[in-house]
């Protein structure tokens, strides 16, 4: 299957700065992406839909200013979390999706917000 | 209520099968697809069946749709310990690529 890279994969950061969590196809060019997140335990949460060179579609209640998309080619797209706070900290998931039917799945990335 | 609903839990021994089950309730879903999730990982793409379909079989795995109860479920035949994951059911909708997922059935295989 397609594979689907994220990095970092875990990340420790101080209260009120920003991180950048990368999310790549490698082997596919990716038109649409979308970013979950993972509380422990809990099902995966659909946070926005990162479309190649357009604004990304947010769901409802996840801020827009808080959680920067930004999907500038076919094979990336990076999710800014901005002055992250401890209740940010979580697992942040990428999947992708070409012109195939399948979404594949990053490895996640491990936000610890101290 | 949830769209996607799984039970939570799953005890099973090695080298018997093990059955997941998963309810929704949009008809007009497309695509149906289960995901394996290890601690601390991503989801794998475990198989997926086209909602015209009843049954699929992959190896191990076995798939059954129940269209009219919006019933899926996934059988693991001769479970190993390396089966032991978190299992999630989702939906893929007819407009779109959003899937929506199952709350996911924590599948736990004892030696």
């Amino acid at each position: 299957g397609a594979v689907v890279s994220q990095h970092p994969s875990w990340v420790i950061c101080k209260s009120g700065t920003s991180v950048k969590i990368e999310c790549r196809s490698l082997d596919f060019q990716a038109t649409t992406m979308f970013w979950y997140r993972q509380f422990p335990k809990q099902s995966l949460m659909l946070m926005a839909t990162s479309n190649e060179g357009s604004k990304a579609t947010y769901e409802q209640g996840v801020e827009k200013d808080k959680f920067l998309i930004n999907h500038a080619s076919l094979t990336l797209s990076t999710l800014t979390v901005t002055s992250a706070h401890p209740e940010d900290s979580s697992f942040y998931i990428c999947s992708a999706g070409g012109d195939g039917y399948h979404l594949f799945f990053g490895e996640g990335s491990r936000l610890t917000v101290l | 209520g949830e769209d996607v609903e799984q039970s939570l839990f799953l005890s099973v021994r090695e080298g018997d099968s093990s059955v997941i089950n998963c309810t929704y309730t949009d008809s007009s879903s497309t695509y149906l697809y289960w995901y394996k999730q290890e601690p601390g990982a991503g989801l794998q793409l475990l198989t997926y069946i086209f909602s015209n379909m009843d049954m699929k079989q992959d190896q191990r795995l076995t798939v059954l749709l129940n269209k009219k109860d919006k019933h899926l479920s996934l059988r693991i035949a001769d479970t190993q310990t390396g089966d032991s994951a978190i299992y999630f059911c989702a939906e893929r909708k007819a407009a779109g690529n959003k899937l929506t997922f199952g709350g996911g059935t924590r599948v736990l295989v004892k030696p």
